[in-house]
């Protein structure tokens, strides 16, 4: 069975400070997928990543950075220079491949709240 | 990049009606669509996998004879909620998967409350 778990439930940070949200799997499979999602106020989830098994490069995007360390099962996100803006509840999920029907399994997500 | 809608965005249902729940790919063919909930500062949680033309099939714990599901064309899956019931009040999102390996679009979200 596959697991996600984000052991921090809520991080309150001062803007313009660095957040570090941490991610840690468990599955069985070969190939799998990686997402982080971002769930504003509004509900509506806001796709940020999605990394294959495959690929463990590290990725930057803007002040978004992310850190896949499959020798530890991890996937860990960093938001830069934080602003207020980035208070929302963030999302790690593990997504088996096609052919087992891409289910995707969530983790119980971090709540971040960016102070001004 | 792909566009999954969900109507309603809100709607509140006396206990014991039943409401439905329409998810579109409104730009592409998704033969296959994902119904979740999410309770109140909760994760959300798998409910069923919709596949165009067959039966849903269900996570473990999920009645199937009171949420049914409805995946009767390449574009649209519906979630429809019978007799439903205060605990049932959740927010409801779906989720589209795209052509490509990994890929799913996940629609806006519709919060249901039953008083």
């Amino acid at each position: 069975a596959q697991k996600v778990t984000q052991a921090q439930t809520e991080i309150s940070v001062v803007e313009k400070e660095d957040v570090t949200l941490d991610c840690v799997y468990e599955t069985r499979d070969t190939t799998y997928y990686l997402f982080w999602y971002k769930q504003p106020p509004s509900g509506e989830l806001v796709f940020l990543i999605r990394r294959n098994s495959f690929d463990e490069q590290n990725e930057i995007s803007g002040r978004y950075s992310w850190n896949f360390q499959k020798s530890t099962s991890s996937f860990n996100f960093t938001i830069t220079a934080s602003q207020v803006v980035d208070s929302a509840v963030y999302f790690c999920a593990l997504s088996d491949s096609k052919a087992a029907g891409n289910k995707l399994t969530f983790g119980g997500g971090t709540r971040v709240l960016v102070k001004p | 990049g792909a566009v999954v809608s969900q109507h309603p965005s809100r709607v509140i249902c006396k206990s014991g009606t039943s409401v439905k729940i329409e998810c579109r790919s409104l730009d592409f063919q998704a033969t296959t669509m994902f119904w979740y909930r999410q309770f109140p500062k909760q994760s959300l949680m798998l409910m069923a996998t919709s596949n165009e033309g067959s039966k849903a099939t269900y996570e473990q714990g999920v009645e199937k004879d009171k949420f049914l599901i409805n995946h009767a064309s390449l574009t649209l899956s519906t979630l429809t909620v019978t007799s439903a019931h205060p605990e049932d009040s959740s927010f409801y999102i779906c989720s589209a998967q795209g052509s490509t390996e990994g890929e799913q679009y996940f629609g806006p979200g519709t919060r249901l409350t039953v008083t």
